[in-house]
């Protein structure tokens, strides 16, 4: 089946260090995202891609990046530069003819 | 930074009733509209959308965009318990284009039994 997956589930991060969330689509889809989510504050944009090797830094991109090596992947990476990083974090890709998105399960990181 | 505006809930209904979400949205431009639903720590499902003046009805949702006004709405006929979740309206930030789509903060609907 058809989909995206994110990886771990939960993830734990202590002071100062770097994490890095997977996100893997089988979709053929051109376009990835990543958004944050916070209680009472709707989604956030992180960054997105809509090609391999280019992206762009969407409304929150302070304190993460992110690569695009292949179409099916979109890895982000929560630096120590961000510093209130405990969220619920979703990643979602798009075809190019439109039709919204499809999410993943989700991956909820919590600083310890 | 174009806005989408939902009403903040929460919202409560009766089993067997229509339940009513409501959304606004800034960018006049916007083609496309899309309701999702979110049950508590899952991740959103897309359930409608929509991209012309007028109603959509998909079983026992019906989506209703009135470009005039930038007013989109779903309305959840003979609602179920397990339709309790939270339902965010999204637009596109950057008029027509499917990429980069704006959420509203959600709207909490509770159908109580």
């Amino acid at each position: 089946d058809g989909g995206i997956t994110q990886s771990p589930k939960y993830l734990f991060r202590k002071e100062g260090q770097n994490v890095t969330l997977s996100c893997e689509q089988n979709l053929n889809h051109d376009a990835m995202y990543w958004y944050r989510q916070d209680p009472g504050q709707g989604l956030r944009l992180i960054y997105y891609s809509q090609i391999v090797n280019d992206f762009q830094k969407g409304d929150i991109a302070e304190g993460y990046s992110v690569s695009r090596e292949k179409k099916e992947s979109f890895p982000l990476t929560v630096t120590s530069a961000q510093k209130n990083p405990t969220a619920f974090y979703l990643c979602a890709s798009s075809p190019p003819e439109g039709g919204g998105y499809t999410f993943g399960s989700g991956t909820r990181l919590t600083v310890v | 930074q174009k806005e989408v505006e939902q009403n903040s809930g929460p919202l409560s209904v009766p089993e067997g009733a229509i339940a009513s979400l409501n959304c606004t949205y800034s960018d006049r431009g916007s083609q496309s509209f899309f309701w999702y639903r979110q049950y508590s720590g899952k991740s959103p499902e897309l359930i409608m959308s929509i991209y012309s003046n007028g109603d959509k009805e998909d079983g026992r949702f019906t989506a209703q965009l009135n470009k005039a006004s930038q007013y989109v709405s779903l309305l959840i006929r003979d609602s179920q318990p397990s339709d309790s979740a939270t339902y965010l309206c999204a637009a596109p930030q950057s008029g027509g284009s499917n990429y980069k789509l704006t959420f509203g903060k959600g709207t909490l609907l509770t159908v109580n039994p």
